[in-house]
């Protein structure tokens, strides 16, 4: 168990429609990750947070958006879905975003399935 | 930018076999490497790291060492076990400049182990 816990565990939802997707850090990282994991486009990275602060984006689609709580937990909000945005949705934390070296902890994902 | 090639696989071996998985990368600053590893049906594990050139990563009878000269990072296990059976992923963190520690993450060898 890493300490970091994601819901729900899995989605099942239809085209255009809205969701949103829970992460809960370990206890004391102040660093939050998302990352999509696709069949065609691997494990990819979405956005970053650190402290309730937006610190970074990857790929992320303007359809997609992200916060974090002062309570450090994030939640991912996922619109007008299309097919493709089927996918497993991980978050990890870390300690701090000032360092390389600091570990990625992973929850266990979100699988979403639009139909 | 930033990238990670890994062999594919899949990867067949059978158990006590000597275990190889190939890594290279291309990064602007100066990368930290990992390995994780995901089991079915679960999220992301940190197998090992390595932050500096000639830094060898180690855990579970897994070793990797971080060759700035071949820009590579090769997963080795001496003997592997039905309970390796995984996909392994290699992956960066470069800490060259700004505070954007993402990961980049190759795409993954699924490695089975046969008894």
């Amino acid at each position: 168990d890493s300490g970091v816990t994601q819901t729900p565990k899995h989605l099942i939802t239809a085209t255009g429609q809205r969701v949103t997707l829970r992460c809960s850090p370990r206890s004391g990282d102040l660093s939050v990750y998302w990352y999509q994991q696709s069949l065609d486009q691997g494990l990819q990275f979405l956005i970053q947070y650190y402290n309730g602060e937006e610190r970074a984006k990857g790929n992320i689609l303007e359809r997609f958006s992200a916060q974090q709580f002062p309570d450090l937990h994030s939640e991912l909000n996922l619109s007008s879905l299309e097919l493709g945005d089927s996918a497993l949705y991980f978050c990890a934390s870390s300690v701090g975003g000032t360092s390389g070296h600091n570990e990625q902890f992973f929850g266990p994902g979100t699988r979403l399935t639009v139909l | 930018g930033d990238s990670v090639t890994q062999m594919e696989g899949p990867v067949t071996l059978s158990e006590e076999a000597f275990l190889t998985i190939n890594c290279t990368y291309t990064a602007t600053g100066y990368p930290s490497l990992f390995w994780y590893v995901q089991y079915p049906g679960e999220g992301l594990q940190l197998l090992l790291k390595a932050t500096k050139a000639d830094d060898k990563g180690s855990n579970k009878g897994f070793e990797a060492t971080y060759r700035k000269e071949t820009t590579s990072f090769h997963l080795e296990k001496g003997s592997v076990q039905v309970s390796d059976s995984a996909v392994y992923f290699c992956a960066l963190s470069d800490h060259g400049g700004g505070s954007n520690y993402k990961l980049t993450f190759g795409k993954g060898t699924l490695l089975t182990v046969n008894p």
